[in-house]
């Protein structure tokens, strides 16, 4: 019953290296998102899967991929990490009782990730 | 698209004072005005969600207001605490739109 779970919390890369970063959730609800946050900007869409099976661009997509591998879990790749894509990244899907696929979202702990 | 604009980005109130923070959206059709409460080393949690067909609502000593002829909607936290201090981020949607979130507001409650 943890909600959302995040994996890895920490990751440290090189230019160039790839990676996955796993999402988890027990909301039992169709749609996840995937969201980067920068010092001074906010949040930003990166991804989004509006049910299992179905993925559409957010507002910064450029280099990542997505997976929606079944309901309950979303990965994003890093297919070539670059420095531009240190950051922290958050997966939100809504809360219970949400009566709308983008209400009341409710977001992992997230995974700092750094690009040397 | 929508664009949200948040006011200010920094915040500091002395403890038992209220505090006010004031977003602007572009999209008129924007219908859903959520608010986010994050903590250090924390993902965002909601405090408080508002429609657009309600002008205001409050949770305990949490409230948002809506304009919708002026497009802007503000947080207002009064008897802050120190445990109010956090940044903040308001965002706003319209039907099935992902959220669009504003750049957030670093609050600080002196004691």
């Amino acid at each position: 019953n943890a909600g959302v779970t995040q994996t890895p919390k920490f990751q440290v890369l090189k230019t160039g290296q790839s990676m996955t970063l796993q999402c988890a959730q027990d909301m039992n609800h169709n749609s996840m998102y995937w969201y980067r946050q920068d010092p001074g900007m906010g949040l930003r869409l990166i991804y989004y899967s509006a049910s299992e099976g179905t993925t559409d661009k957010g507002e910064v997509p450029n280099g990542y991929n997505v997976s929606r591998l079944n309901k309950r879990e979303f990965s994003l790749r890093l297919e070539s990490a670059a420095p531009s894509q240190t950051s922290v990244y958050f997966c939100a899907t809504p809360k219970p009782g949400a009566e709308a696929t983008n209400e009341k979202l409710f977001f992992g702990s997230g995974t700092q990730l750094s690009v040397l | 698209g929508e664009n949200v604009e948040q006011h200010p980005s920094t915040l500091s109130v002395q403890e038992g004072d209220s505090a006010v923070i004031k977003c602007t959206y572009s999209d008129s059709a924007s219908n859903y005005f959520p608010w986010y409460k994050q903590e250090l080393g924390k993902g965002p949690q909601l405090i408080i969600d508002i429609r657009s067909n309600v002008g205001e609502k409050k949770d305990q000593r949490i409230a948002v207001t809506l304009n919708k002829t002026a497009k802007h909607f503000s947080l207002h936290i009064t008897e802050t605490q120190p445990e109010d201090s956090a940044v903040y981020f308001c965002a706003a949607s319209s039907g099935n739109t992902p959220l669009v979130f504003g750049k957030g507001t670093r609050l600080s409650v002196i004691a």
